[in-house]
């Protein structure tokens, strides 16, 4: 069974400062995606990386947030200045093919709080 | 963007009952996909629709793909407590990316 790992699973700081997530995913695969839940409400794409480089990023996505493989197996997100409204969860996900079709899958997650 | 909303927001259900969440995109979509997520998880792939007006069953639940590729629904025979957790479409954009809709949470009452 292929796990996607993030670390860490719950994560506190404060407004401002710099957080790093991390995910290992599936050996061998090129396409990874973040997204990421306010809680309560829907997943919202963030960005993907496509062979190690970003190959689509949304609104959310802007100079605050970065995405690197620094070791060309773990794949990091960085928010440079947390803010109040960056708490949610942040998914790691991986592009899979299965029996079913064509999946993102996911992490267990990292819940950001920002205080 | 691409749209995709999704009805009902909760729905709380007695055990045995039957559940159905809709799912319609502001515009054509290749294919459209299911996910499950448990109170406090992760989202889940359920299942992938990609023809036109295709019917696809896992055990009890059952998924739709509308002939015109903008709507879907999935449907749940006989609801069970292990059903519950929030069910989200998400169909794809710029083939590199997923939007999902708002989800439905399905609560059930045994």
């Amino acid at each position: 069974e292929p796990e996607v790992t993030q670390t860490p699973s719950h994560q506190v700081t404060q407004m401002g400062q710099e957080v790093i997530l991390r995910c290992v995913p599936i050996s061998n695969h090129l396409y990874f995606y973040w997204y990421r839940q306010i809680l309560g409400q829907k997943v919202e794409f963030l960005v993907s990386f496509y062979n190690n480089e970003i190959s689509e990023k949304s609104e959310i996505f802007d100079d605050q947030f970065s995405v690197e493989r620094p070791d060309g197996s773990n794949f990091t997100l960085k928010i440079r200045s947390t803010k109040l409204e960056d708490s949610a969860m942040y998914f790691c996900a991986d592009r899979v093919e299965s029996f079913s079709g064509t999946e993102a899958f996911f992490g267990q997650g990292t819940r950001l709080t920002v205080v | 963007g691409q749209q995709v909303m999704q009805i009902p927001q909760y729905q709380h259900v007695q055990e045995g009952e039957d559940f159905t969440t809709y799912c319609n995109s502001s515009t054509t979509l290749s294919n459209i996909q299911w996910y499950k997520q448990r109170p406090g998880g992760h989202p889940v792939f359920l299942i992938q629709l990609v023809k036109s007006g295709e019917v696809k069953k896992q055990k009890r639940l059952t998924f739709q793909f509308g002939e015109a590729k903008k709507n879907s629904s999935l449907h749940i025979t006989a609801t069970q407590t292990t059903d519950v957790g929030t069910y989200f479409c998400a169909g794809p954009e710029g083939g590199n990316k997923l939007v999902f809709g708002a989800g439905t949470i399905l609560r059930v009452k045994s």
